[in-house]
Parts: C-alpha cells; structure tokens; sequence
C-alpha cells in the first residue's frame, strides 16, 4: 500500500534560518504530491502541490520539488518566520483518487524569535 | 466568507450517546469529505461523497453514518459513542474529487466523549 513519511517533530529552528522538512513515499504509479499546513486550533490549508515528476510547487516562500528518483517531496523555505510555526503534513494521492489518500503523520515546527 | 464550515466547534458528551456534525460548503464543490484527527495529530480520511454519493467508505465503524441532504452540505452522525471516538473531525470539500487533492477543510469540530 502506499504510505508517506515524514521526519518527526517538534522541529525548532531561529527565526530567519533554512527550513528543510523531509518526505518520502511509497505508491504505485505516479501519485500526486501535496504539503498542508496547520496552524493551531484550525484546519489544514493547502501549501503547496506537485502532480508529476520535477514539478515544483512554490507557496509564500515555501517549495517542495518532486523527486521520482528518490521519491521524495521535501519542503524548504529559505528564512523562516514565528508567524511559520504549524504543523506541517505531507500527503499523496494516487490513481487519480481512486487508490486513495494517503498523509504523514506530521511535523510541529517551532519557530522562536 | 467562510468556505466550509461546521457545527459545533466543540462537543462534549458522554459514553453512550448519539450526536450529529454538521457541515456545509459554499464553494460549489461536488465533493465532500469527514476526516478524523486522533490525539497524535495522525490524519485519516472516513468518507467521501460526491454529488450527495458515497464514493468512499473507510474503515470505519457503522457507528459513524455520514448523511448528505444536498451538494453543499454532509453531515456526520455518530451513534453510540465510544471513548475511542474522542479526535478532531474535519470536513472538506473539492471540486475535482480526491485527484484535486484531499480539500478545503473546515474549522474543525473537537469532540470529547467523557
């Protein structure tokens, strides 16, 4: 079955420095890449997403690349904010929805000033 | 505007009892969805429907019967409540069904079974 995995948290990095948060997954086919974002005490808000090989999805300064040769979709922002503490989930969907929808379990990201 | 909302934000109950969900979309999507969220964060999707159609069905219990009157609304009744069924419960919305991506989510509804 398909499965993605993400690197457990709590993430805690200084305001202003190089995020990188790891995905990795496992599907048949060529699945659909996506990063949500989870601020606290609401729902998850699309970040970004990829649907085929070396696409790039970009997102207020956030990107993820899909990476078929290392099946990997991992998100990076260059300078982060407080404002960017959430936790973060990465999620892939495959045959089109019909073999359906797959997240990682997550990762809290602490942004400190 | 709020896109996809629900009732209630919070619910408390107690073993035992019957409570409903409710959840409307003013997007226009044909496709709506129930996600549970357990205590660790962890993110699964329940129910799909489509067009007031139930396109996906989890491994769920029967307990959880999701109802979809129209296209815009799908509610989530769940009977005879269980400790276990204590999580954060998410509705969404897409127009292109699962290969849009897993939605626009609502707020969320926390419940608590006491």
């Amino acid at each position: 079955g398909n499965s993605v995995t993400q690197m457990e948290g709590p993430v805690t990095l200084s305001e202003e420095a190089f995020l990188t948060i790891n995905c990795t997954y496992t599907a048949t086919g060529y699945p659909s890449l996506f990063w949500y974002v989870q601020y606290p005490g609401e729902g998850l808000q699309l970040l970004l997403k990829a649907t085929k090989a070396d696409d790039k999805g970009s997102n207020k300064g956030f990107e993820a690349t899909y990476r078929k040769e290392t099946t990997s979709f991992h998100l990076e922002k260059g300078s982060v904010q407080v404002s960017d503490s959430a936790v973060y989930f990465c999620a892939l969907v495959s045959g089109g929805g019909a073999d359906g929808l797959t997240f990682g379990k997550g990762t809290h990201l602490i942004i400190q000033p | 505007d709020t896109a996809v909302s629900q009732t209630p934000k919070y619910l408390v109950t107690q073993m035992g009892n019957d409570k409903s969900i409710k959840c409307e979309q003013n997007l226009g999507h044909d496709t709506m969805y129930w996600y549970k969220q357990d205590s660790k964060k962890f993110l699964k999707i329940m129910f799909s429907y489509n067009n007031k159609e139930l396109i996906i069905n989890e491994t769920v219990p029967n307990r959880f019967s999701p109802k979809s009157p129209d296209k815009a609304h799908l509610n989530l009744h769940i009977n005879s409540l269980e400790l276990g069924d204590s999580a954060v419960y998410f509705c969404a919305s897409s127009p292109l069904g699962l290969a849009g991506g897993p939605g626009y989510f609502g707020p969320g509804t926390r419940l608590t079974v006491t």
